[in-house]
């Protein structure tokens, strides 16, 4: 079975600018999740879809952040604009369904450097 | 709330010494527990799961945990260590009946000596 597909692999931008991250979920996989993981820190959860339909966004900044999962497969996550603190891997994790007991599988991530 | 503590930041062992890397845990409600592996520039790896079955959970490349609702901790062990076990170690907890709201550790990072 392929795996949680992300892209691109490596980013780098300037502070203010935008950037866009996108990912493809491991077929059937009905939740997604998007996490960033700060240097030397586990990640933290930004937001959770089942479906296209939001679960959890209680820690994303939304000033800055948005994410959306049209029709219930590929998801894109946009930081628009970035700060210095928001260098990070954005890793990338689908399961097949929601619940404490599910593991999730991950991308390899997108790691992101803000100048 | 939930949250999770990995006691060491970093453990360096010897190639083909035992491993423990240890992991205690906080939760209200019954607790899933993880161990996610993650090598240098890739995602996270499941290693292993406790969901409330046996106590001791043997998962993948010779690692296994004991989860203690006692001592509240999910250690995870291998007798010998390999060099390609070289990896940084997520503990992490989840609320077994929620959405799936997984709380990881800090991270502890494993160093194998030749």
């Amino acid at each position: 079975e392929a795996g949680v597909a992300q892209s691109p692999r490596y980013k780098i931008i300037e502070k203010r600018q935008s950037v866009a991250f996108w990912c493809n979920p491991i077929s059937g996989h009905a939740t997604l999740y998007w996490y960033q993981q700060i240097l030397g820190q586990g990640p933290k959860l930004l937001i959770q879809f089942q479906n296209n339909g939001v679960v959890d966004d209680s820690q994303l900044p939304k000033d800055r952040f948005s994410a959306e999962r049209l029709k219930g497969v590929d998801s894109t996550l946009k930081i628009q604009p970035a700060k210095l603190e928001d260098s990070a891997v954005y890793l990338c994790a689908s399961s097949p369904r929601t619940g404490g007991n599910q593991p999730q599988h991950f991308g390899d991530g997108t790691r992101l450097s803000i100048l | 709330a939930q949250s999770v503590t990995q006691l060491d930041s970093h453990v360096s062992v010897s190639e083909g010494t035992p491993v423990l890397l240890r992991c205690n845990y906080s939760s209200s409600y019954s607790p899933s527990l993880f161990w996610y592996v993650q090598h240098p520039n890739k995602g996270l790896q499941l290693l292993l799961k406790y969901t409330s079955a046996a106590t001791l959970v043997k998962g993948i490349n010779g690692f296994e945990a004991e989860f203690k609702k006692s001592e509240t901790s999910f250690h995870l062990t291998k007798p010998s260590a390999h060099m390609s076990d070289a990896a940084e170690y997520f503990c992490v907890v989840s609320q077994a009946g929620g959405y799936n709201d997984m709380r990881f550790g800090a991270g502890t990072r494993l160093t194998v000596k030749p």
